[in-house]
C-alpha cells in the first residue's frame, strides 16, 4: 500500500501568514488522485482538495493544492481563525486508500 | 442534503463482534460507492473499507481483511459494517462517508460513532 507522510507534524502560524505543509508518498499517486483534508475537533473530516489541485465545493481561494508523482503541497495564503485545524491528506489512486498522519496548524 | 447517520457502537470485548451502521438520505445512495473511516482518540484517519454502489465490489485495508465484511441494502439506504474477532487497536470512531462520482475522492462524511474494545 501507499505509505503517506505529512510534514511538519505541527505548524505555529499567526493569523495573515502562509502556510505550506507537505505530503510525501512512499510511490506514486495514480492519476494525481490526492485530496486534502481539514478536521476540526469534535466534527467530521472535510474535503479541501482533490485531484492534487482542485478546491472542493465552498474552500475559499487562498486554499491550493500543487503536486504530482509523489509530492504533493497544500497551501493556505492569509491563514484566518477558522483555518487552524488538523489538515490530512489522503491517495485514492491505489487500493487501499491511504491516510497520513496529519499536519496540525496551530496558532502561534 | 446530504445526510450520513452512524449507530451501531458501544462496547465490546476483546475477540467480540459488532455490526455498525450508517444510515444515508438526501441522495440516490444506489449510486455512490461508500465508505468506512476510522479515528483512533486523539489519532489520525484511517481507511477501513469500501463498497461499490451495487455491492459487488468490496475493499479493505489490510488492518481488518478477514475479520471485518462490509455490505449494503439500496432498498433502505443503508451501509453496515460487520465487525469480527475486535481488538483493542480497534477502538476508534467509525464514520461512514460517500464517494463523489465527479471528485472520486470522499466528499461526503458522518460523525461516526465510537467503539470501544476493552474487557
Amino acid at each position: 500500500e501507499i505509505v503517506l507522510t505529512q510534514s511538519p507534524g505541527t505548524l505555529s502560524l499567526s493569523p495573515g501568514e502562509r502556510a505550506t505543509l507537505s505530503c510525501r508518498a512512499s510511490q506514486s499517486v495514480g492519476s494525481n488522485y490526492l485530496a486534502w483534508y481539514q478536521q476540526k475537533p469534535g466534527q467530521a473530516p472535510r474535503l479541501a482538495i482533490y485531484g492534487a489541485s482542485s478546491r472542493a465545493t465552498g474552500i475559499p481561494d487562498r486554499f491550493s493544492g500543487s503536486g504530482s508523482g509523489t509530492d504533493f503541497t497544500l497551501t493556505i495564503n492569509r491563514l484566518e481563525p477558522e483555518d487552524f485545524a488538523v489538515y490530512y491528506c489522503h491517495q485514492y489512486g491505489s487500493s487501499p486508500r491511504t491516510f497520513g498522519q496529519g499536519t496540525k496548524v496551530e496558532v502561534k | 442534503e446530504v445526510h450520513l447517520v452512524e449507530s451501531g457502537g458501544g462496547l465490546v470485548q476483546p475477540g467480540g463482534s459488532l455490526r455498525l451502521s450508517c444510515a444515508a438520505s438526501g441522495f440516490s445512495f444506489s449510486s455512490y460507492s461508500m465508505h468506512w473511516v476510522r479515528q483512533a482518540p486523539g489519532k489520525g484517519l484511517e481507511y477501513v473499507s469500501g463498497i461499490g454502489s451495487a455491492g459487488h465490489i468490496t475493499y479493505y485495508a489490510n488492518s481488518v481483511e478477514d475479520r471485518f465484511t462490509i455490505s449494503r441494502d439500496n432498498s433502505k439506504n443503508m451501509l453496515y459494517l460487520q465487525m469480527g474477532s475486535l481488538r483493542a487497536e480497534d477502538t476508534a470512531v467509525y464514520h461512514c462517508a460517500r464517494k463523489d462520482t465527479v471528485m472520486l475522492t470522499l466528499d461526503s462524511w458522518g460523525q461516526g460513532t465510537l467503539v470501544t474494545v476493552s474487557s
